[in-house]
């Protein structure tokens, strides 16, 4: 099991909208709708789950952040980008036999 | 509320076994809809699931760790354990114990986090 490819680091302005690949393979994001994303504020401190499902929001999960997903690749939007979003962000996929594989994270910065 | 939270050594000396527990409040680990997960996160790095535990007494493995962790747990006292054999510094971690919904990708309650350093 490899981990899920997504970028290093994204960036954008305020009020600007981001999006944030995550590539597996038909083993994992392909084959299971069961993808989620977490964000991070601080390193070391528990991450928030934001998405579920591929494109299910939590509830109290602003509706500015949005999943997606086509074949081996999902993608977490961010729209109306606010200095709270500032972040580490993490993809997560079911990968079958009660397994789950993460993401590489992504830093996103709020220019 | 569901809380969970991790306990053990903050410090393990290389080549010794790692242990922590994880006590569950406010719910039972009795349910077939969840998985009861242990992830870390090594300082400046990303999110690894290490393995998990199902409260029919079955465990799943990250194939890259399988052969020096156990997970295991009680149900009756509402705890899950991690065990990691022959440690070396690559293991120094903030490890968290998790609750994983079942059929539904969510990593949906966390305790604070521990962090575990491995030196002499």
């Amino acid at each position: 099991q490899s981990a899920l490819t997504q970028p290093a680091s994204v960036s954008g302005s305020p009020g600007q909208s981001i999006t944030i690949s995550c590539t597996g393979t038909s083993s994992d994001v392909g084959n299971y709708n069961l993808v989620s994303w977490y964000q991070q504020h601080h390193p070391g401190k528990a991450p928030k789950l934001i998405i579920f499902d591929v494109t299910k929001r939590p509830s109290g999960v602003s509706d500015r952040f949005s999943g997606s997903k086509s074949g081996n690749t999902a993608s977490l939007t961010i729209s109306g980008l606010q200095a709270e979003d500032e972040a580490d962000y993490y993809c997560c996929s079911y990968a079958g036999s009660n397994t789950v594989l993460f993401g590489e994270g992504t830093k996103l910065t709020v220019l | 509320q569901l809380l969970l939270q991790e306990s053990g050594p903050g410090l393990v000396k290389p080549s010794e076994t790692l242990s922590l527990t994880c006590t569950v409040s406010g719910g039972s680990m009795n349910s077939n809809n969840y998985l009861w997960v242990w992830i870390r996160q090594p300082p400046g790095k990303g999110l690894e699931w290490i393995g998990s535990f199902f409260y029919s007494g079955t465990s799943y493995y990250n194939p890259s760790l399988k052969s020096r962790v156990t997970v295991s747990g009680d149900t009756s006292k509402n705890q899950f354990s991690l065990k990691l054999t022959s440690v070396t510094a690559a293991d120094t971690a903030v490890y968290f114990c998790v609750r994983y919904v079942r059929f539904s990708d969510q990593l949906d309650h966390w305790g604070q986090g521990t962090l575990v350093t491995v030196s002499s």
